[in-house]
């Protein structure tokens, strides 16, 4: 069974600092890893989709990883800005294209 | 470009009552796929529709019934709605689900 832990839980930084979320899992085969956004009480918003025969994906100020060796992917954010705070969740593609999701980190970004 | 449609956005229900649910895939998008989430939680998968047929199920009673229409469009039913049952419920859509998803707003089911 694929368990998706995500760390910090929740990260509270100063506006225009520099960021990394990071994302585990214990099951490498996956199709692809996608990274969301989630506003309080909204759906999800797509950042990221990285196949897995694929190593990173980028889009402005946002990059993510994915290092299926080591069953890990990150998500970098440069330059962050309070329109940033979400809950950002890390979700993986499995068999039978299932999705499962972390828990997510809630981000809160200060002017 | 439309993306995923949800309806209704709110629901306030009775225990015991049922409950449908419905959702407009993304133009092009044949597989939709339904999540619960509850409050501070990561989304839970219920059930994946493809083909008008149900192609996986997450661990949810029997309780939980979708259906997918020839438009690829699809409903989700919950049959006597208990208290756990209050939860925003997510619709997502892919193309065979290997290109990743869109999800839509959410309908947030309130059971009282």
């Amino acid at each position: 069974k694929q368990e998706v832990t995500q760390i910090p839980a929740a990260l509270s930084v100063p506006e225009g600092e520099n960021l990394v979320l990071n994302c585990s899992f214990t099951d490498s085969a996956i199709y692809n890893l996608q990274w969301f956004r989630q506003d309080p009480g909204k759906g999800l918003t797509s950042l990221l989709l990285i196949q897995s025969s694929q190593r990173e994906q980028t889009s402005g100020r946002l990059n993510a990883s994915l290092d299926k060796s080591s069953g890990r992917s990150t998500l970098y954010i440069a330059a962050s800005q309070p329109g940033d705070s979400a809950t950002y969740l890390c979700c993986l593609t499995g068999g039978g294209n299932k999705l499962t999701f972390g828990t997510g980190t809630q981000l809160k970004v200060e002017l | 470009d439309a993306g995923v449609t949800q309806s209704p956005t709110h629901l306030i229900k009775t225990r015991g009552q049922q409950v449908t649910l419905r959702c407009s895939p993304k133009s092009g998008h044949d597989t939709v796929s339904w999540y619960q989430q509850a409050l501070g939680q990561g989304p839970q998968f219920i059930f994946q529709y493809y083909e008008e047929e149900e192609r996986q199920r997450g661990n949810f009673p029997d309780r939980f019934s979708g259906h997918q229409f020839p438009n690829y469009s699809s409903e989700l039913n919950v049959n006597a709605l208990l208290l756990g049952d209050s939860a925003l419920y997510l619709c997502a859509s892919s193309v065979g689900g290997n290109y990743g998803y869109t999800f839509g707003s959410g309908t947030r089911l309130t059971v009282v």
